[in-house]
């Protein structure tokens, strides 16, 4: 089972809200990504997880806060945004095996559709 | 640096015939590459690697792609597209430096006419 699942589907928020998006995976996998994706566009990566420590960050507003409360979860907290800020949120997992990262596929979600009013 | 070219915004195909989606790349090192396949408000599905070995590389749904180092491409073909191929197509670089970060290609959208 090569599956990723997120949740909520579709998320409207308004600028002053938080809310969280969920990602899991039951794959074993130990590395766990989070990108955005606007329309037509390659998606960007956002942060890494590797065995549940932040691995990488790639210079993203504190607006949005990962977490990664075990190997199987992997949450983004959201508050305060801004309308530019919505995007397709595209979670990722690989398996991460010591020194092979470079090789792994990485296995996508299908994605949270967030919409900031 | 290292960087990941799709030369082709769109592909236009007819049912049946061959397709053909360009991948060009840029690393140092050994590069390896992937491909995904995304429809609409999907997320992205991986098709098939290359990381070593045989240069023709078989995947899912009936793709395959070819590694040519001296011409640094990698190339996604199928022999008979279906009108269900429509999609956008994306190529990736994985950094050989062992992290975990993939180069997109800026994508291909191919539409394949019934």
């Amino acid at each position: 089972d090569t599956e990723v699942t997120q949740t909520p589907k579709h998320l409207v928020m308004g600028m002053t809200n938080k809310k969280s998006l969920k990602c899991e995976q039951h794959m074993g996998h130990r590395a766990m990504y989070w990108y955005k994706q606007k329309a037509k566009k390659p998606p960007e990566l956002m942060f890494v997880y590797s065995y549940e420590k932040l691995s990488i960050n790639e210079s993203v507003p504190s607006r949005f806060s990962p977490e990664c409360p075990n190997s199987s979860l992997l949450n983004l907290h959201l508050h305060a945004l801004q309308p530019e800020d919505s995007a397709l949120y595209l979670c990722a997992s690989s398996q991460d095996l010591s020194g092979r990262a470079s090789t792994d596929t990485q296995y996508f979600g299908p994605g949270t559709r967030l919409t900031v009013l | 640096a290292q960087s990941v070219a799709q030369p082709e915004d769109q592909v236009n195909v007819a049912e049946g015939n061959p397709l053909t989606v360009k991948c060009t790349y840029s690393v140092s090192g050994n590069p390896y590459l992937f491909w995904y396949v995304q429809y609409p408000n999907r997320g992205l599905q991986f098709l098939l690697k290359y990381i070593t070995g045989d240069n023709l590389v078989k995947g899912s749904y009936g793709f395959e792609a070819e590694f040519n180092k001296s011409q640094t491409s990698f190339h996604l073909k199928k022999p008979s597209a279906l009108v269900s191929d429509s999609a956008l197509y994306f190529c990736a670089v994985s950094l050989t430096s062992g992290t975990y970060k993939y180069i997109f290609g800026t994508g291909t959208r191919l539409k394949v006419l019934a």
